[in-house]
């Protein structure tokens, strides 16, 4: 079993709808939990970070950690055509990243 | 400051030939890290240097190498290459102690082909 899974993708959706991303992990170690995101020709670039269980908030974007189910999540509000782009997980104590998922929206 | 850089942007080699890239990290960060990135496999850890000595290493054969000079810039050198060794080459840079998630700044990457 891989220490990090990402839902597979490709992901398409219409113009604001919302979007959830998920990660499940089985290393209890990791204590941070991140999301990047990479647009097309692009490196990834961090996009949000969160350390306990619980939500985080950054405009549109809501992080979420589930410590004792081992789960994280991203939720994307109002998704507009600029959010395409393929996110990854990732985490850390050692730095690990999920496989990532391209998602698409379509205006 | 400027982002991480990396030369070339695309390259394309035959099976058998050796490449070399390159990967200038932002002003001081000593830490580079080079990963690839394929569709089927995601981002995967080649290895890190820091201080010009390699820290960590992930699981890939000894035809990949790296090595990283006194001004941190970095190079990753592939020999005897094989068709899946086509991929994007990411590197990144990162300050080690800045923060505790080792935020990794990555660039826009390598496009290497094998045909």
């Amino acid at each position: 079993q891989k220490e990090v899974e990402q839902d597979p993708g490709p992901l398409s959706v219409p113009e604001g709808a919302i979007v959830s991303l998920n990660c499940t992990y089985s290393n209890s170690a990791f204590q941070y939990f991140m999301w990047y995101r990479q647009y097309s020709r692009k490196g990834p670039e961090l996009l949000m970070y969160t350390y306990s269980s619980g939500n985080k908030e950054d405009g549109r974007f809501t992080a979420q950690v589930d410590k004792s189910s081992k789960y994280i999540s991203l939720f994307i509000r109002d998704s507009q055509p600029s959010d395409s782009a393929t996110y990854l997980c990732a985490m850390c104590s050692k730095l690990t990243f999920g496989k990532g998922i391209t998602l698409s929206v379509r205006p | 400051k400027a982002g991480v850089t990396q030369t070339p942007r695309y390259l394309i080699k035959t099976r058998g030939q050796q490449v070399t890239l390159s990967c200038s990290p932002i002003s001081g960060h000593r830490s580079v890290s080079w990963y690839q990135q394929t569709p089927g496999q995601g981002l995967q850890f080649l290895f890190e240097y820091f201080s010009e000595t390699q820290r960590n290493k992930g699981n890939f054969p000894g035809r990949f190498s790296g090595r990283q000079f006194s001004n941190s810039r970095s190079e990753m050198n592939v020999s005897t290459l094989e068709l899946g060794d086509s991929a994007l080459y990411l590197c990144a840079s990162s300050d080690p102690g800045a923060d505790l998630m080792d935020t990794q700044y990555f660039g826009p990457g390598t496009r290497l082909t094998v045909l």
